[in-house]
């Protein structure tokens, strides 16, 4: 069965850099079928897609963040993480990762959830 | 990017009834349109991909339709597990975008 499970501080400061992993049981992130997703949600609000990693190492990114964000992968923990650096006050929000089924050029939709992470950015 | 208009935002309803949401893309995308489903603390769960395949597990009241730019999610007669919250999705091009939420409640 496969299952997703975020991991990470739940509290990081202004200016910082957040960092969450997650951890796969029960299908590869070298799977050739999916890209493996971050997507926030803040409280009480809609969802946003950050971006996503296919098991070749090619990245796809939301212009929202791009330029504060990375996603990589750990094929030997069966992991893959998410940095934003620079944070602010708006970046506080639920952090889903999720196995994406994929179509081209990045696009897909995901088919399983981990059950999310709320970090607050806070002093 | 292309914006997902959702309506309505809210609805109340009672069980058994039929509900129907509406998605509203900018652009065309074929049927590049997913559905979710929210509980409160809880992921989305995917119901509907290809606006229209049912996912595995999902009960079969639950359908979708459309194409191009208009898309609808249907539940044919309302549980009391179907009060919630439904976000549609675009998987047509990145980046990936959802719309704003249709919340479902108890009349």
């Amino acid at each position: 069965q496969l299952q997703l499970q975020e991991s990470g501080p739940g509290l990081v400061k202004p200016s910082e850099t957040l960092s969450l992993t997650c951890t796969v049981s029960g299908d590869s992130i070298t799977s050739t079928s999916y890209y493996w997703a971050w997507i926030r949600q803040p409280p009480g609000k809609g969802l946003e897609w950050i971006g996503s990693i296919y098991y070749t190492g090619s990245t796809f990114y939301n212009p929202t963040v791009k330029s504060r964000v990375t996603i990589s992968g750990d094929t030997s923990k069966n992991q893959f993480s998410l940095k934003l650096k620079s944070v602010i006050a708006a970046d506080t929000a639920i952090y889903y990762c999720a196995r994406c089924d994929r179509y081209s050029g990045g696009s897909c939709y995901p088919d399983y959830w981990g059950q999310g992470t709320l970090v607050t950015v806070s002093s | 990017d292309i914006q997902m208009t959702q309506s309505p935002s809210s609805l109340s309803a009672s069980v058994g009834d039929r509900v129907t949401i509406t998605c509203r893309a900018s652009q065309r995308i074929t049927t590049y349109l997913n559905w979710y489903q929210q509980k409160p603390g809880k992921a989305p769960k995917l119901l509907i991909y290809a606006a229209s395949s049912l996912q595995s597990g999902v009960p079969s009241r639950f359908s979708g339709s459309g194409s191009g730019t208009d898309f609808t999610l249907t539940i044919s007669s309302l549980q009391p597990e179907d009060f919630a919250t439904y976000f549609c999705q675009q998987s047509y091009s990145i980046p990936l975008t959802f719309g704003g939420g249709t919340k479902v409640d108890i009349k």
